[in-house]
């Protein structure tokens, strides 16, 4: 199957400092990468919509101001997570579709996540 | 989007077969429903996805009634390594929208 990774797997910092997350399809174009935090035990909340060459789309009550998300490749798509607090720490996990869709018995591949601390 | 009911939890013993039913009575006609098995730190993993009747492949199978109103996944022979939350989605897979994840079931397969 295909392949999204995510850099880094695990970010520990300072609060007040920023992090930023990449995710990359490694043998695919995605046009339309989705970020999604997830706290312990629960499930996945999506957090916003990148789509590339435009705007993110977010979902409500995620502040955009905060978490930066930029999309400039079909291969790219990156979170930013700016004055980072405690309550920011959480479990990150992008996951794009393949635009030329020959995946066509899947809906979307998901990166391996990135675990941020902040302390 | 149609919203998806599953148990929050499941036991299971080594080497039985595990039928994890979901709900989706609001499914449209062009959704499709697929599930994901996620392991503690790690992202979702496609398992299978299906439209109506049964599909199966190397790792499980989808039995999806005729209403479409729910499927069950069906995991062969479980073994410690299946223990994982399990999410059953629903969506147009051509649509391009975003998977929209429920409160999953949490399998755990015991020795």
């Amino acid at each position: 199957g295909a392949v999204v990774s995510q850099h880094p797997s695990w970010v520990i910092c300072k609060s007040g400092t920023s992090v930023k997350i990449e995710c990359r399809s490694l043998d695919f174009q995605a046009t339309t990468m989705f970020w999604y935090r997830q706290f312990p035990k629960q499930s996945l909340m999506l957090m916003a919509t990148s789509n590339e060459g435009s705007k993110a789309t977010y979902e409500q009550g995620v502040e955009k101001d905060k978490f930066l998300i930029n999309h400039a490749s079909l291969t790219l798509s990156t979170l930013t997570v700016t004055s980072a607090h405690p309550e920011d720490s959480s479990f990150y996990i992008c996951s794009a579709r393949d635009k030329d869709r020959r995946h066509k018995n899947t809906e979307a591949f998901f990166g391996q996540g990135t675990r941020l601390t902040v302390v | 989007l149609a919203k998806t009911t599953q148990p929050i939890s499941m036991d299971s013993y080594e080497g039985q077969e595990v039928n994890i039913t979901c709900s989706h009575n609001n499914i449209a006609t062009n959704d499709y429903i697929t599930w994901y098995q996620q392991f503690p730190s790690q992202g979702p993993r496609f398992i299978i996805q299906g439209y109506k009747t049964k599909v199966t492949n190397e790792v499980a199978s989808l039995f999806i009634p005729a209403d479409r109103k729910s499927s069950t996944l069906s995991l062969p022979r479980v073994s410690l390594s299946d223990t994982a939350v399990y999410y059953c989605l629903v969506g147009d897979k051509n649509a391009g929208n975003m998977l929209t994840f429920g409160g999953g079931t949490r399998l755990m397969v015991k020795p």
